[in-house]
Parts: C-alpha cells; sequence; structure tokens
C-alpha cells in the first residue's frame, strides 16, 4: 500500500529515558514533517526537511532532533525525555503545493 | 502570525441533515487550505486541498469553499451519517514549496445521531 507508516505506534517510558520514533513514506514526496498533537488535540508543526534538508525548525527544545536518511524517512530522537512530552506524534509528506498526507501517529506516554 | 479558528468547538445533529463546518483564517495570503479529518485515536485523513486561485472543490457528499479575501472556507456536508462522526480540522498553507507549514484549527467534533 502506498501510504505513510509510522513505528512505533505506541511508547510507554520513563523520563529520563532517550527513545526514537521512525517514520516512512512511499509517495514519491519530496517534503516530510512532524507534528505534535497535545492533550487538547492541538495538532502544531515541528519540523519539516526537503529532500534530507532541515527546512523548517519551530522553537522545538534541542532534546528533539530529526534525521532524514533519505527522502523517504524522516525519524525523530527524543533525548531526556519529559512528562510534558506525552502526546500524539505524527509524520506527514508531501509533494510542492500538494496535500498532505499523515501518519496514524504515536502515542507517547512519559511517566 | 497566522491563526485559524473553527467554531464551534462541537457539534451534534440528527441523521439526514445538510451542514457547514466553519473555518477563519487572520492571513488572507494563503497557498492553500485543506480539510481533514481525524476519527477517534486515529490519523488525519486528508479530504479536500482547495488552492488559493480556486472557488471551492468537492468530494461525494462533500463541498469545500474558500473566500480568501473575507479569510473564510466552509466544508458542506450533504445527507449527513451517522459515519461522519469524526473531528474535522481546517489547515492554511501560506507559501508554496519546501516550507509549507499546515497551521491547524482546533477542530470541529461532529456527531450525527441516527
Amino acid at each position: 500500500d502506498t501510504a505513510v507508516s509510522q513505528t512505533p505506534k505506541y511508547l510507554v517510558t520513563q523520563m529520563g529515558n532517550d527513545k526514537s520514533i521512525k517514520c516512512e513514506q512511499n509517495l514519491g514526496h519530496d517534503t516530510m514533517y512532524w507534528y505534535k498533537q497535545d492533550s487538547k488535540k492541538f495538532l502544531k508543526i515541528m519540523f519539516s526537511y526537503n529532500n534530507k534538508e532541515l527546512i523548517i525548525n519551530e522553537t522545538v527544545p534541542n532534546r528533539f532532533s530529526p534525521k532524514s536518511p533519505d527522502k523517504a524517512h524522516l525519524n525523530l530522537h527524543i533525548n531526556s525525555l519529559e512528562l510534558g512530552d506525552s502526546a500524539v506524534y505524527f509524520c506527514a509528506s508531501s509533494s510542492r503545493g500538494g496535500p498532505q498526507f499523515f501518519g496514524p501517529g504515536t502515542r507517547l506516554t512519559v511517566l | 502570525k497566522q491563526e485559524v479558528t473553527q467554531i464551534p468547538a462541537a457539534l451534534s445533529v440528527p441523521e439526514g441533515e445538510n451542514l457547514v463546518l466553519n473555518c477563519s483564517f487572520t492571513d488572507s495570503a494563503i497557498y492553500n487550505l485543506q480539510w481533514f479529518r481525524q476519527d477517534p485515536g486515529k490519523g488525519l485523513t486528508s479530504l479536500l486541498l482547495i488552492q488559493s486561485s480556486q472557488r471551492e472543490q468537492t468530494s461525494g457528499r462533500l463541498n469545500a469553499s474558500l473566500d480568501k479575501s473575507s479569510g473564510r472556507s466552509t466544508l458542506y456536508i450533504a445527507a449527513s451519517q451517522p459515519g461522519d462522526s469524526a473531528t474535522y480540522l481546517c489547515a492554511v498553507i501560506p507559501l508554496a514549496g519546501a516550507n509549507s507549514k499546515l497551521t491547524f484549527g482546533k477542530g470541529i467534533t461532529l456527531s450525527v445521531r441516527p
């Protein structure tokens, strides 16, 4: 199936741990994004990569480090997890000017 | 700074009713506007994309309109069904190309009663 996929779907971890979320798209898009949806369901952009290059960084703490090994992948590594990091993280992709397609989300719970 | 507003936050209607969901944005310099649907615990499904040069887009029972000058978009759902129950989000893109981040509204949670 052509889609945006994310792993894992659920992630439960302790404060202070380091974790990664992976995203892959096989839609042939050149731009990928990470969004965060908080407990009030509000969606906000975190990062955007175009052709493996960081384009948008929306004042996200340095503990969050995205990495794009190629155009089809955008991973998110989070160091020293905090309670406030608990949220649903969505990956998305698009071509220039086209609609953005979202992955199923990764629900992160920090205990 | 672009702000997107969707009011009301929640809406409950009986099955079969035609309804309109509203979206407003503060900066009319947008490249396009996208409507999404989100089911509980799920990701976002793209419903319609309207380019800034377009006035409306249609897909099945859904029709989205765009009035850039007044900073408004509406999503019209015809003959609503219980399966339409979900949260509907609108989002705008200010620029084309690589830095095209979506700015979202907070969504309207729709409940269609059988």
